[in-house]
């Protein structure tokens, strides 16, 4: 089945620091890569959407210049957490979809833990 | 606009016995896909389930089943015989065929007592 990478699982950072969080669909090719942000015992609540060769669309009040997204391929995506502060200590998560398949279902990483200091 | 509203917040059984997390979802759309996922501890998401607007036939897989009532716009998904691996945060999602915007509900923690 369809296989996604997300690097790293877990990072700790100092506050002021920025963090790239890497999403790669393994076996497959990706036009969209979504991701998606989880606050403890909340729910995932999409922060973009990337599309391989574009800028990313991003959800109403997540600011693009703090959650930097480059699509630059069709099997990888990052996201980059810049100037991290300890409010920004989440769940991060990336899911993907396969290229000229519109009805195929996201596939999605095993998340990264941040946590800032 | 888009909505899943999952009431229970968390629900304690004692293993074997059975239990539903109800899903109710909100759409403008008319074709659209309903899903389930499971997050364990560990915080990957399992995906359990899809299913097409346009398929209202419930299914069954093992120890889980699914009832779809677009009279009602609810997903239910029971888990018979519980036992203590269930144990875990649920999802309902519904995903628009348009844009691919998956929206969750707020999650069932599920817990399942020995």
């Amino acid at each position: 089945g369809a296989v996604v990478s997300q690097h790293p699982s877990w990072v700790i950072c100092k506050s002021g620091t920025s963090v790239k969080i890497e999403c790669r669909s393994l076996d497959f090719q990706a036009t969209t890569m979504f991701w998606y942000r989880q606050f403890p015992k909340q729910s995932l609540m999409l922060m973009a959407t990337s599309n391989e060769g574009s800028k990313a669309t991003y959800e109403q009040g997540v600011e693009k210049d703090k959650f930097l997204i480059n699509h630059a391929s069709l099997t990888l995506s990052t996201l980059t957490v810049t100037s991290a502060h300890p409010e920004d200590s989440s769940f991060y998560i990336c899911s993907a979809k396969l290229a000229g398949w519109s009805n195929q279902p996201q596939h999605f990483g095993d998340g990264t833990r941040l946590s800032i200091l | 606009a888009q909505k899943v509203t999952q009431a229970q917040t968390e629900i304690s059984v004692v293993e074997k016995e059975d239990v539903t997390l109800d899903c109710v979802y909100e759409t403008r759309d008319t074709t659209y896909y309903l899903f389930w996922y499971k997050q364990p501890p560990s915080g990957e998401l399992v995906f359990l389930i899809r299913r097409n607007s346009f398929d209202e036939q419930n299914e069954i897989s093992g120890r889980y089943s699914w009832n779809f009532q677009k009279s009602t716009s609810s997903f239910n998904f029971t888990i018979t015989a519980s036992q203590v691996v269930d144990s875990a945060v649920y999802f309902c999602a519904e995903e628009e065929t348009s844009g691919s915007r998956l929206t969750f509900g707020e999650g069932t923690q599920l817990t399942v007592n020995p």
